[in-house]
């Protein structure tokens, strides 16, 4: 079983489109994560939720909305799909806060056109 | 807020020679520091981790050392092999306030067959 996966894999959407990507993990953590990598690789986080509160909104474009309906689910929905949006987006999650590592779910490559 | 810089950006190193990636933290208060890998089109997975209050630790090929004073600390790859190839990542975890990972710019490591 995937430890954390999300859905879709690939996304090819317009400029102005709405769209939301869904996570899931079953490893039982208590803190989800959604973190943008860009074309350079660069790992940026972007919100946390720890049990369906949020506990991080770094400086995101509030087109970005999480939604964490219980611990161990975590979406991203985005309006007005720009083209700077087109990146890999990967959720992750961690046990604890603290000494404990992310573990990622396998990213969904989003292009807008 | 916690800031990672990692060097080098790229690394080429001959099959069986070793490889070294530094990275240097801000905040002397983080203390804990993943390393990541990340194959071409896959999600970042942990290859070995460090907690503060250790200078060094060791898998098999792979080791990582710390230096709390000048705050920073490496991964070290010996006898490298092709399927080393990918992008590392470093991560220092700053745990206050609203704890995260904070990852360096990566590395990508390429070994020459």
């Amino acid at each position: 079983d995937t430890a954390v996966s999300q859905t879709p894999k690939y996304l090819v959407t317009q400029m102005g489109n709405d769209k939301s990507i869904k996570c899931e993990q079953n490893l039982g953590h208590d803190t989800m994560y959604w973190y943008k990598q860009d074309s350079k690789k660069f790992l940026k986080i972007m919100f946390s939720y720890n049990n369906k509160e949020l506990i991080i909104n770094e400086t995101v474009p509030n087109r970005f909305s999480p939604k964490s309906p219980d611990k161990a689910h975590l979406n991203l929905h985005i309006n007005s799909l720009e083209l700077g949006d087109s990146a890999v987006y990967f959720c992750a999650s961690r046990p604890k806060l603290g000494h404990s590592p992310l573990h990622f779910g396998n990213g969904t490559r989003l292009t807008v056109t | 807020g916690e800031n990672v810089e990692q060097h080098p950006s790229t690394l080429s190193v001959q099959e069986g020679d070793s490889a070294v990636i530094k990275c240097t933290y801000s905040d002397s208060a983080s203390n804990y520091f993943p390393w990541y890998k990340q194959e071409l089109g896959k999600r970042p997975q942990l290859i070995i981790d460090i907690r503060s209050n250790v200078g060094e630790k060791k898998d098999q090929r792979i080791a990582v050392t710390l230096n709390k004073t000048a705050k920073h600390f490496s991964l070290h790859i010996t006898e490298t092999q092709p399927e080393d190839s990918a992008v590392y990542f470093c991560a220092a975890n700053y745990p206050f306030g609203n704890e995260k990972l904070t990852f360096g710019t990566g590395t990508r490591l390429t070994i020459i067959p």
